[in-house]
């Protein structure tokens, strides 16, 4: 079955440092996302993707963040000055059509900020 | 606005006996739910969907749902608890945001499965 591949599994990064996660969405899919799950907290959509744009993005997704899609297959997110509070599981997720098909998310990125 | 209610924190039960989640969600539109499961240390996992096709869901290692528009319900069953279910379970919305279509997550239940 078609996987949404995340890496690194685990990033510890220092404060102040720039980050890049990385993500390839299962090929035939158009929409892409990014979340993120503090420890012991909630899934937090932070933004959306389509058409080489962004369609939707949260209060979180402020302009220390930003998404590419550099090579049409890769999907990353950059944090620029990382904050000890960005440390959480970031999850990347992609679909065909939306709803109608459902999402598929990766196994997630363990972000540590000391 | 579109939103998801998942009205237990933590729900046990013993090994064979039910698994009943409880998800209720509003939506101003016929919405698309999901649950995914969340093992420890591992990524989200879907379960299943509803997709305004049949009501009653079944989905992966013995799970179903039922959409009930009545009640704005779709809680997640399984009919005998098995230890390897022991994990974290997320109810999903679809929220419209202009074009798009934003999961929106419910804040989760914790299955806890005793011998």
């Amino acid at each position: 079955e078609p996987e949404v591949t995340q890496t690194p599994s685990h990033q510890v990064t220092q404060m102040g440092q720039e980050v890049i996660l990385r993500c390839v969405p299962i090929s035939n899919h158009l929409y892409f996302y990014w979340y993120r799950q503090i420890l012991g907290q909630k899934v937090e959509f932070l933004v959306s993707f389509y058409n080489n744009e962004i369609s939707e993005k949260s209060e979180i997704f402020d302009d220390q963040f930003s998404v590419e899609r550099p090579d049409g297959s890769n999907f990353t997110l950059k944090i620029r000055s990382t904050k000890l509070e960005d440390s959480a599981m970031y999850f990347c997720a992609s679909s065909e059509l939306q709803a109608r098909y459902g999402y598929t998310f990766g196994s997630g990125t363990r972000l540590t900020v000391v | 606005a579109q939103s998801v209610t998942q009205l237990d924190s933590h729900v046990s039960v013993s090994e064979g006996t039910p698994v009943l989640l409880r998800c209720n969600y509003s939506s101003s539109y016929s919405p698309s739910l999901f649950w995914y499961v969340q093992h420890p240390n591992k990524g989200l996992q879907l379960l299943l969907k509803y997709t305004s096709a049949a009501t009653l869901v079944k989905g992966i290692n013995g799970f179903e749902a039922e959409f009930k528009k009545s009640e704005t319900s779709f809680h997640l069953t399984k009919p005998s608890a098995h230890m390897s279910d022991a994990a974290e379970y997320f109810c999903v919305v679809t929220r419209r945001a202009g074009g798009s279509y934003i999961p929106t997550f419910g804040r989760g239940t914790s299955l806890i499965v005793h011998p």
